[in-house]
C-alpha cells in the first residue's frame, strides 16, 4: 500500500530559525504532492503543491518545497520562522495510478518560541 | 462566500445509535471526500466521490457509508457507531479530477461513548 512518512513528530524552534520538515512517500510512479497547514482549532489550508515542472515550488507565507524524485521526497522549508507559524503541517500525496485517493502523512507539529 | 460546510460541528453519541454528518459545498465541485483525523496518524481518507452517484472507498471505509445524490452534498453515515470511530472528521471538495487543491470544511468532532 502507498504510504507517506514525515520525519519529525514535533519540532521546536526559536523565531528567525530556519525550518525544514521532511516528507517521503513509498511509490515510484507519477505523484502529485501537497503541503497543508492546520492552525490550532482550524481546518487544513494549502501551503503549496507540485504537479510537474520546476521541482522547487514556492507557496504562501514564505514557504517553499523541493521535490527530489530520486529520493521520493518533498521537503518543506522556510528560511526564517515566525511565532505565527506555530501549527501542524501535513504532507499529502496523490498517487496518480491509484486515481483520486489521497494519502496524508501523520503530521509534524511545529512550535515556534517567541 | 465559497465554502465547505459540515453539520454538526460537535456530536456526542452512544454505541449503536445511527448518525449522519452532513457536508455541503457551494462551489459546484465534482469531487468530494471524507477524512478522519487521529493523533499521530494524520488524515486518513474514508470515502470519496468523483461525481453524482459515483463513490469509492478510501483507506479506512469500514463502518461508514456515503451517498452522493446531489452534486453539492456528500453525507457521511455511521449505521452503528463504535468507540473506535471517535475522531475528528473533515469533508473536502475540489473542482475537477486534475489534482487541484482540496478545500476543507471546518471539521466535526465526534465522540462515541
Amino acid at each position: 500500500a502507498q504510504s507517506v512518512s514525515q520525519h519529525n513528530h514535533h519540532v521546536i524552534l526559536s523565531e528567525a530559525a530556519s525550518l525544514e520538515l521532511g516528507c517521503n512517500y513509498s511509490y515510484g510512479g507519477t505523484v502529485n504532492l501537497f503541503w497543508y497547514v492546520q492552525y490550532p482549532g482550524q481546518h487544513l489550508q494549502l501551503l503549496l503543491k507540485y504537479f510537474s515542472g520546476d521541482p522547487l515550488v514556492k507557496g504562501i507565507k514564505g514557504f517553499e518545497a523541493e521535490f527530489i524524485k530520486s529520493k521520493f521526497s518533498f521537503n518543506l522549508r522556510k528560511p526564517s520562522v515566525q511565532w505565527s507559524d506555530t501549527a501542524e503541517y501535513f504532507c499529502a500525496v496523490n498517487f496518480s495510478n491509484y486515481g483520486q485517493n489521497f494519502v496524508f502523512g501523520p503530521g509534524t507539529r511545529l512550535s515556534v518560541l517567541p | 462566500e465559497a465554502q465547505v460546510t459540515q453539520n454538526p460541528r460537535y456530536l456526542i453519541t452512544v454505541t449503536g445509535k445511527k448518525l449522519t454528518v452532513t457536508c455541503s459545498q457551494n462551489m459546484n465541485h465534482e469531487y468530494m471526500s471524507w477524512y478522519r483525523q487521529d493523533p499521530g496518524l494524520g488524515l486518513r481518507q474514508i470515502y470519496y466521490s468523483m461525481n453524482v452517484e459515483v463513490t469509492d472507498k478510501g483507506d479506512v471505509p469500514e463502518g461508514y457509508k456515503v451517498s452522493r445524490k446531489e452534486k453539492r452534498n456528500f453525507p457521511l453515515i455511521l449505521e452503528s457507531p463504535s468507540p473506535n470511530q471517535t475522531s475528528l472528521y473533515f469533508c473536502a471538495s475540489k473542482g475537477d479530477l486534475s489534482y487541484n487543491e482540496q478545500f476543507f470544511g471546518p471539521g466535526t468532532r465526534l465522540t462515541v461513548l
